[in-house]
């Protein structure tokens, strides 16, 4: 069956712009997770929902970062006025989200601010 | 906190040799654990995963890692490497009753022929 995707696959953004970033899980799975790796180094957590509510934000490096799952379904997280720091690639997972389920892993989007 | 540690940065190896990738973890209880392989523009695919039991875990593509309590260890090992397995290899925790993953720095493997 499909896999988890995600979109856009490269995103090239100028210093201060807001940028979107879709994430397409695994038909059926409960929980989504947004991960960050920077170059060089293992993905880091940043947010995690089950269903459409949100429970655990505590990896957002900051407010200009937030995520959402509307539906439950698919998920975007949005950075606003990114900064150059904020280049990174940005993994989204899904899972059935029973407590010892697996989480499957997109393709990630690299995200370049110039 | 929870940390995962993965000591070696790069590892280089011959083909046909045997491999071993080392995984040290720290938490307050016995965490799940996972190998994922990460091919240069792939997403992470699970490799293994080990929650309780048996200690020595078979995974996919001839791999298999062991937990060892005593040692807070869950290397990767493969008898025979082939050249397709080059890649980069992150080993990762998970409170049992947690959600996140918590993921070393990763491995670079190079095969070499």
């Amino acid at each position: 069956g499909a896999g988890v995707s995600q979109s856009p696959r490269y995103k090239v953004a100028k210093r201060g712009q807001d940028v979107a970033l879709r994430c397409d899980p695994i038909s059926g799975h409960v929980s989504l997770f947004w991960y960050q790796q920077a170059l060089g180094q293992g993905p880091e957590f940043l947010t995690y929902f089950q269903n459409e509510a949100q429970l655990d934000k505590s990896g957002l490096p900051s407010d200009r970062f937030f995520a959402e799952r509307p539906e439950g379904s698919v998920s975007t997280l949005k950075i606003q006025r990114t900064q150059q720091e904020d280049s990174a690639v940005y993994l989204c997972a899904s899972s059935f989200g029973g407590l010892v389920d697996t989480q499957y892993f997109g393709p990630g989007t690299r995200l370049t601010v110039l | 906190a929870q940390s995962v540690t993965q000591p070696d940065i790069h590892i280089t190896v011959s083909e046909g040799a045997s491999l071993e990738l080392r995984c040290n973890y720290s938490y307050g209880a016995t965490p799940y654990l996972f190998w994922y392989v990460q091919s240069p523009g792939q997403g992470l695919q699970l490799l293994l995963k080990y929650f309780s039991g048996d200690t020595l875990v078979q995974g996919i593509k001839g791999f298999e890692a062991e937990f060892k309590r005593s040692q807070s260890s869950f290397n990767l090992r493969k008898p025979s490497v082939h050249w397709s397995d080059a890649a980069e290899y992150f080993c990762a925790g998970r409170e049992p009753d947690g959600n996140k993953l918590v993921f070393g720095a990763g491995t670079i493997l190079r095969v070499k022929s």
